[in-house]
C-alpha cells in the first residue's frame, strides 16, 4: 500500500508561492497522484491530478520525479483564501492489483497570512 | 456541476441504534464512496462501490455495511451504533472507473453516538 507522509502544516504570507511535498515511498505502478483541497465544514474539493512529471492547470501545478516516491504540490501567490487543509491521494484504477485500497495523506494545514 | 448530497448535515444517535446515512449523486456516475474524517487520521474509506449491488471493502470497514440498489444512490449503515462512530462522514462519487478519476464530495454528515 502507498502510504504517504506529509507536513502537518505550513505557513505563509500572501502572494507567496507555496509548495507542498507529500512522501509515497511505495507507489505502484498504476497509481496516480491527486490533491484535494478542505475547508472547514465542507468536503474535499479536487485540484489537480498528475502521474508523472509536470501537470498545470488554472491554480495550481503538480511536480513528480521520475522515481515518483514524492510530488509537490505548487500554489502560485496564495491569497487568504487559500488557508485550508490540503491532501494529497494515491490511488490506482479498480483491478490495477494494489488492492483497490485508496491512501489519503493526513493533510496538510496551510495557514495564509496578510 | 456535480452535485453530491447526504441526508442530513447533522445526526445524533444513541449506542445500538442502527443508524442510515444516505447518499444521493446526479451525475450519473459509477463509482460511489464512503468515508469517514477524524481529527489526526484525516480521511479513511470505509466502502465503495463500483456499480449498482457492486461494493468493495476500503481500509476500515468493520462495523458498518453498505447498499446500492440505484446507481444515483449509496448507503452506509451502521448495524448497531458505538461510540467509536461518532465520526465526521462523507461520501463521493466518480465517473472514471477506478480511483484516477476526480472525486467529488458531499458536504459531510457529523454524527454522534451517545
Amino acid at each position: 500500500l502507498a502510504k504517504t507522509t506529509q507536513p502537518i502544516s505550513m505557513d505563509s504570507y500572501e502572494g507567496q508561492e507555496v509548495n507542498i511535498t507529500c512522501s509515497h515511498n511505495n507507489i505502484a505502478t498504476n497509481d496516480y497522484i491527486t490533491w484535494y483541497q478542505q475547508f472547514p465544514s465542507q468536503g474535499p474539493r479536487f485540484i489537480i491530478q498528475g502521474y508523472k512529471t509536470k501537470v498545470t492547470n488554472e491554480v495550481a501545478s503538480l511536480f513528480i520525479p521520475a522515481d515518483r516516491k514524492s510530488s509537490t504540490l505548487s500554489l502560485p501567490r496564495v491569497s487568504l483564501s487559500d488557508t485550508a487543509v490540503y491532501y494529497c491521494l494515491v490511488g490506482g484504477p479498480y483491478g490495477s492489483g494494489n488492492t483497490g485500497k485508496l491512501i489519503f495523506g493526513q493533510g496538510t494545514t496551510l495557514q495564509v497570512k496578510p | 456541476d456535480v452535485k453530491v448530497t447526504q441526508s442530513s448535515r447533522y445526526l445524533v444517535k444513541r449506542t445500538g441504534e442502527k443508524v442510515f446515512l444516505e447518499c444521493v449523486q446526479d451525475m450519473d456516475h459509477e463509482n460511489m464512496f464512503w468515508y469517514r474524517q477524524d481529527p489526526g487520521l484525516g480521511l479513511r474509506l470505509i466502502y465503495f462501490s463500483y456499480d449498482v449491488k457492486m461494493k468493495e471493502k476500503g481500509d476500515i470497514p468493520e462495523g458498518y455495511s453498505v447498499s446500492r440498489e440505484k446507481k444515483e444512490r449509496f448507503s452506509l449503515i451502521l448495524e448497531s451504533a458505538s461510540t467509536n462512530q461518532t465520526s465526521m462522514y462523507l461520501c463521493a462519487s466518480s465517473l472514471i472507473q477506478g480511483y484516477q478519476g476526480e472525486q467529488y464530495f458531499g458536504p459531510g454528515t457529523r454524527l454522534t453516538v451517545t
